[in-house]
């Protein structure tokens, strides 16, 4: 089946812009979700279909994919940002998720 | 406001059997495909399984295929998840997923999970 990679991990300076990007074979098909995880929370939903937001999710957050990579990006890092940020997206009948980026903000 | 509860997380022995229930509320349950996710201690995401709209669609990972059936009772609005055969690997916390309107695989409302041990 297919898969999807993430960085474990990335940092970023309070205030600067952070990228996350996924990559796997199934992006050039479908779309990308990323999902914000926090410690002994579930996961929020914070982008689907690529590049929405859904409501409540401020306006820092964006994503977009080209090719077979998908990418999330947080412009003006705060320090409530720091969490486990996961991708997902599917191959025919099967929903995959990324390994997970832990988002350190310095 | 959407809400997911889910039940029936314990601990199991090896190859035992456990059924969990997830009851749903705040939107029209047979508006939408739902899904079991679940996460191992420490570890990230992984899906398990998912029922459409018309409980016929179901489809599941490779690694639970053939031990766990996903089904719904739309009368109830209760999704649940027979889990059979289990192993010291289904240890994870289950989390009952509703999908965006937009469709799987993005996934809006998650509930607060509950947790199983396979254990002897």
């Amino acid at each position: 089946s297919s898969e999807l990679t993430q960085d474990p991990a990335v940092s970023v300076a309070l205030g600067q812009t952070a990228s996350i990007t996924c990559q796997g074979d199934s992006l050039g098909t479908y779309s990308a979700s990323w999902y914000q995880q926090k410690p002994g929370q579930a996961p929020i939903l914070v982008i689907y279909h690529n590049n929405n937001r859904p409501s409540g999710i401020p306006d820092r957050f964006s994503g977009s994919s080209s090719g077979n990579t998908a990418s999330l990006t947080i412009t003006g890092a705060q320090a409530e940002d720091e969490a486990d940020y996961y991708c997902n997206s599917r191959d025919t009948n099967n929903v995959i998720f990324g390994g997970g980026t832990k988002l350190a903000v310095l | 406001e959407v809400q997911l509860v889910e039940s029936g997380g314990a601990v199991v022995q090896p190859g035992g059997s456990l059924r969990l229930s997830c009851a749903a509320s705040g939107f029209t349950f047979t508006d939408y495909t739902l899904h079991w996710v679940r996460q191992a201690p420490g570890k990230g995401l992984e899906w398990v399984s998912l029922i459409g709209r018309d409980y016929f669609n179901t489809f599941s990972a490779d690694s639970v295929k053939g031990r766990f059936t996903i089904s719904r009772d739309n009368s109830k609005n209760s999704l649940y998840l027979q889990m059979n055969s289990l192993r010291p690997e289904d240890t994870a916390l289950y989390y009952c997923v509703k999908e965006h309107s937009r469709g799987w695989p993005s996934f809006d409302y998650w509930g607060q999970g509950t947790l199983v041990t396979v254990s002897s």
